[in-house]
C-alpha cells in the first residue's frame, strides 16, 4: 500500500512570498488532515477534510493560509503571505472514514519549510 | 493551554532493558490515544492506539497502558532495541478523530 506522498520535501522562500503544498492521501482514505509542526514542538491541527468538505478548519489562519481538495482525493495548502514564523514543518496525513469511527492517521514525510 | 503533556523531553535506555514513556492530558473528553514514532526527516508513524474503554493494548513489544482516573497513558517497550531510537509522540482524539500532540520525548537506546 503507498503511503501519504507530499511535495516538495523542502522549501526556501522570502517573507511575503507565496507557497503551495501538495498532497495525495491514501488511495480510499476520506479524511485528510494538514499539520504544521514547529521545532520542538508536536504537530498542530490546521484543518481537516472529509472527502471534499472542511470538518474543521478552527486553527487555520484564514487571513494567510488556505486549503483545498477539489475533488476529494489530493489537498493543496497555500501561504500567502508567508511570515517568519511560518517556518515549520507542514505535514499531510489521512484516515479511513471518519465516520467509522476513531483510525489511526497516517502521516506523509512533509514539506520543511524555511522563511528568510 | 497544553492539552496533552510529555514531561520528559528526553530517555535513554540500554539496549535490551524496558522503555516507558509517559504523557499526562486533562481534557476528560478524549476517548481515544495513541502513540506516533518518528525519525529525523520522516514523518510521524502510527505504533499502537489504545481506546478509553480498555486499560491496555498490546502489540507485540509495544504496550500502552491507560489509567483514566489519573488522566495518564503510558507506552512500555520491551526489550529495547537500537533501532527504537526516536521521537516518541503521544495524541489524543475525542469525537471527530482532531488530534492533540504532545510535544514529544527523545528516545535513545544505547548498545
Amino acid at each position: 500500500e503507498a503511503g501519504v506522498a507530499q511535495s516538495p520535501r523542502y522549501k526556501i522562500i522570502e517573507k511575503r512570498q507565496s507557497v503551495a503544498f501538495w498532497c495525495n492521501p491514501i488511495s480510499g482514505h476520506a479524511t485528510l488532515y494538514w499539520y504544521q509542526q514547529i521545532l520542538g514542538q508536536g504537530p498542530k491541527l490546521l484543518i481537516q477534510f472529509q472527502n471534499n468538505g472542511v470538518v474543521d478548519d478552527s486553527q487555520l489562519p484564514k487571513d494567510r493560509f488556505s486549503a483545498e481538495r477539489l475533488k476529494g482525493v489530493d489537498s493543496t495548502l497555500k501561504i500567502q503571505p508567508a511570515k517568519l514564523e511560518d517556518s515549520a514543518v507542514y505535514l499531510c496525513a489521512s484516515s479511513l472514514d471518519q465516520d467509522r469511527g476513531h483510525q489511526p492517521q497516517h502521516f506523509g514525510d512533509g514539506t520543511r519549510l524555511s522563511i528568510l | 493551554d497544553q492539552q496533552v503533556k510529555q514531561n520528559s523531553p528526553s530517555l535513554s535506555v540500554q539496549e535490551g532493558r524496558i522503555s516507558i514513556l509517559n504523557c499526562d492530558y486533562t481534557n476528560s473528553m478524549f476517548d481515544y490515544f495513541l502513540w506516533y514514532k518518528k525519525y529525523p526527516a520522516e514523518g510521524p508513524t502510527f505504533l499502537i492506539s489504545i481506546s478509553s474503554i480498555k486499560d491496555k493494548n498490546e502489540d507485540g513489544r509495544f504496550t500502552v497502558f491507560l489509567n483514566k482516573s489519573a488522566k495518564h497513558l503510558s507506552l512500555h517497550i520491551v526489550p529495547s532495541q537500537p533501532g527504537d531510537s526516536a521521537v516518541y509522540f503521544c495524541a489524543a482524539a475525542e469525537y471527530g478523530n482532531k488530534l492533540v500532540f504532545g510535544a514529544g520525548t527523545i528516545l535513545r537506546v544505547k548498545s
